[in-house]
């Protein structure tokens, strides 16, 4: 059975850093497009990063130079490493990715607030 | 710079078919996308993948009542004999070399 569990979110202070990450089970992470998605309170879904199988990164434009995305092979999972957080991250922050069909984690809630 | 339009909201009567649009930018009009749901207070659920010729390739356990077609730039999600429980957002999502985007979600409101 596919699984995504997303871990790391919490309140955060604007210009801290958090760390999230997604351990996953059902397939591997280094052979499948990884990525993160977010949704903001009240708002839509909003892609933010993929790592695909060959290591090549992408990310949405406002969050380039601040997040890190990343997998470990070994332990099958995804991270996402942010920086410099702001309020307009705030947001529930799934991992997903195609195994197959595209699979979905429950998210893990980022508060950016002082 | 690749945009997927959602209207933002449809309705449609219980046991009604409704069709849900999501049209791309006519320069990638033959990218191929997928669709999810989302009910109330719950996360996403994939639907289904949909290529430009109208294929589609849906998810595990996901039920007949939905169906997807496509047409040049626009990708459609068909829901026939509607259900109270598909009541909730829709997304449309594509992706391509160094991007991947979601559309704004329509809304579904079940009558």
């Amino acid at each position: 059975e596919v699984q995504l569990v997303e871990t790391g979110g919490g309140l955060i202070q604007p210009g801290g850093s958090l760390r999230l990450s997604c351990e996953v089970s059902g397939f591997t992470v280094s052979q499948n497009d990884m990525n993160w998605v977010r949704q903001a309170p009240g708002k839509g879904l909003e892609w933010v990063s993929r790592i695909k199988p060959g290591g090549r990164t992408d990310y949405v434009e406002s969050v380039k130079g601040r997040f890190t995305i990343s997998r470990d092979g070994f332990q099958n999972t995804l991270s996402l490493q942010m920086h410099s957080l702001r309020p307009e991250d705030t947001a529930v922050y799934f991992c997903a990715g195609w195994a197959g069909d595209w699979c979905w984690g429950k998210g893990t809630l980022v508060t950016v607030s002082s | 710079q690749f945009v997927l339009t959602q209207p933002p909201s449809a309705s449609a009567s219980l046991g009604a078919s409704v069709r849900l649009s999501c049209t791309l930018n006519s320069e990638h009009s033959t990218y191929a996308i997928a669709w999810h749901q989302q009910q109330p207070e719950k996360g996403p659920r994939y639907l289904m993948k949909l290529d430009s010729d109208g294929t589609h390739y849906k998810g595990d356990g996901i039920p007949d009542r939905f169906s997807g077609s496509s047409s040049g730039a626009e990708r459609y999600l068909i829901i026939s004999s509607l259900q109270s429980e598909d009541e909730g957002d829709y997304y449309c999502h594509t992706w391509g070399t160094g991007f991947a985007v979601f559309g704004g979600g329509t809304q579904l409101t079940v009558l």
